[in-house]
């Protein structure tokens, strides 16, 4: 089993429509999650951040965290063409505070 | 304020050449971290430096491949004896601190190509 999964899509979502990426996590002592944004030949980009159970939410974007299911999510709304891109999921493990352990990323594509 | 710099952006090697990677950390950030991204696959974590330090460094391979970060000058990731495995995009990545308040910033990479 991966330590850090997610479905590598394609994920094709309409112009305006929410966007629902998942993840799912092997260590149960993880405390911090990360979501990143990589276009194409890019370098990754930080899009959020959530340590605690519920849910984040910074303009567009909402990342849900349920540490009993072991599952993350980001939601994005009025999804734009430019949001295409490959969402990684990533995770610290339970002895690193530093030590990001990645998924291989969902791509996600919107249609204008 | 510029963001973490790596270069070059792209490297050509033949197999046995050493490859030499280069990144320099944001402004105000002593720590540096490697990873590097197989095609199709996640980033992988490789090496943890602070300055003059190596932290962690469980994701490097034994043989071939080394780290540094001198008290002056950027963070080096050296690769003897490439070999076509080796090809992959190779990410620094920089914070301020060490823990989950510093998430990490990325550069744009190195894409090492073994020939």
């Amino acid at each position: 089993q991966k330590e850090v999964e997610q479905n590598s899509g394609p994920l094709s979502v309409p112009e305006g429509a929410i966007a629902s990426l998942n993840c799912t996590y092997s260590d149960r002592g993880s405390q911090s999650f990360f979501w990143y944004r990589q276009y194409s030949g890019k370098s990754p980009e930080l899009i959020m951040f959530i340590y605690s159970n519920g849910d984040k939410e910074d303009g567009r974007f909402t990342a849900q965290l349920n540490k009993a299911s072991q599952y993350v999510s980001l939601l994005i709304r009025d999804s734009q063409p430019s949001d295409s891109a490959t969402y990684l999921c990533a995770v610290t493990p339970v002895d690193s505070s530093y030590k990001l352990i990645f998924g291989s990323g969902t791509r996600l594509l919107v249609r204008p | 304020n510029a963001g973490v710099m790596q270069n070059p952006r792209h490297l050509v090697r033949r197999r046995g050449q050493e490859a030499r990677l280069r990144c320099s950390p944001m402004k105000g950030h002593s720590h540096v971290y490697w990873y590097r991204q197989l095609p199709e696959e996640g980033l992988k974590f490789m090496v943890y430096l602070q300055k003059e330090n190596i932290i962690d460094e469980s994701g490097m391979p034994k043989e071939r491949f080394s780290a540094e970060f001198p008290k002056e000058g950027p963070s080096i990731l050296r690769i003897q004896q490439v070999v076509r495995g080796d090809s992959a995009a190779y990410f620094c990545a920089s914070s301020p601190n060490r823990g989950r308040d510093s998430p990490l910033h990325f550069g744009n990479g190195t894409r090492l190509t073994v020939t």
